[in-house]
């Protein structure tokens, strides 16, 4: 089955880099796109980029460029995020999701990874 | 970029009742649109995609209709386990949730 398996709770402090990952099991990683998702505290889901495994393709939204460097290992099928120059407001939730096959909707979620900014 | 407007932000409703829940694009997202069940601590959950296509697995007590920049989620026969926030999803262009909807059992 499916499994996207996220790395756990993360303390870091303003001005710092920190490198959440994703491990995918189930299914062959390097055929899919693997999405990133943030969720402040009390609010909505944002859409932060995507990767494709297979080659290193990447798409971000405008908001995360240069925030957020979305990477691949494909010996190991895990996917990775490093958000850089951390501040207070990227202080959330963040989620790996897999795109379905052939499709644009994202049909698998890890559980999340929690990182708080804090001096 | 493509706005989406989920209505209501949380609502009660008793079990074995329904609910219906609805997003509003600020245009034309030619019905793809997606909707989750989102509880804490788990990922997202898919319930619907294209409009109104079940995910194999989930209960056909969910349901889902809409085209052009209207649509909605409907929950019939409400049963614990729906307590959930649940999220609309555009993927016309990109993406874009909606702000969600807390779902409450009175």
């Amino acid at each position: 089955q499916v499994q996207l398996q996220q790395s756990g709770a993360e303390l870091a402090r303003p001005g710092a880099s920190v490198k959440l990952s994703c491990k995918a099991s189930g299914y062959t990683f390097t055929s899919y796109w693997m999405q990133w998702v943030k969720q402040r505290p009390g609010q909505g889901l944002e859409w932060i980029g995507a990767i494709y495994p297979g080659d290193g393709d990447t798409r971000y939204t405008q908001k995360f460029k240069g925030k957020a460097t979305l990477t691949a290992d494909k010996s190991s099928s895990t996917a990775y995020m490093q958000l850089s120059s951390l501040a207070s407001e990227d202080s959330a939730v963040y989620y790996c999701a897999r795109r379905g096959y052939d499709v644009y909707y994202f049909d698998y979620w890890g559980q999340g990874t929690t990182l708080t900014v804090s001096s | 970029d493509i706005q989406m407007t989920q209505s209501p932000s949380s609502l009660s409703a008793s079990l074995g009742g329904k609910v219906t829940i609805t997003c509003k694009a600020s245009q034309d997202i030619n019905k793809y649109i997606a909707w989750y069940q989102h509880k804490p601590g788990k990922g997202p959950r898919l319930l619907i995609h294209y409009t109104s296509t079940l995910q194999p697995g989930i209960p056909s007590r969910f349901s889902g209709s809409g085209s052009g920049r209207d649509y909605s989620f409907s929950i019939s026969n409400l049963e614990p386990e729906d307590i959930a926030t649940y999220y609309c999803l555009q993927y016309d262009n990109l993406y874009t949730f909606g702000g969600g909807t807390k779902l409450e059992i009175k």
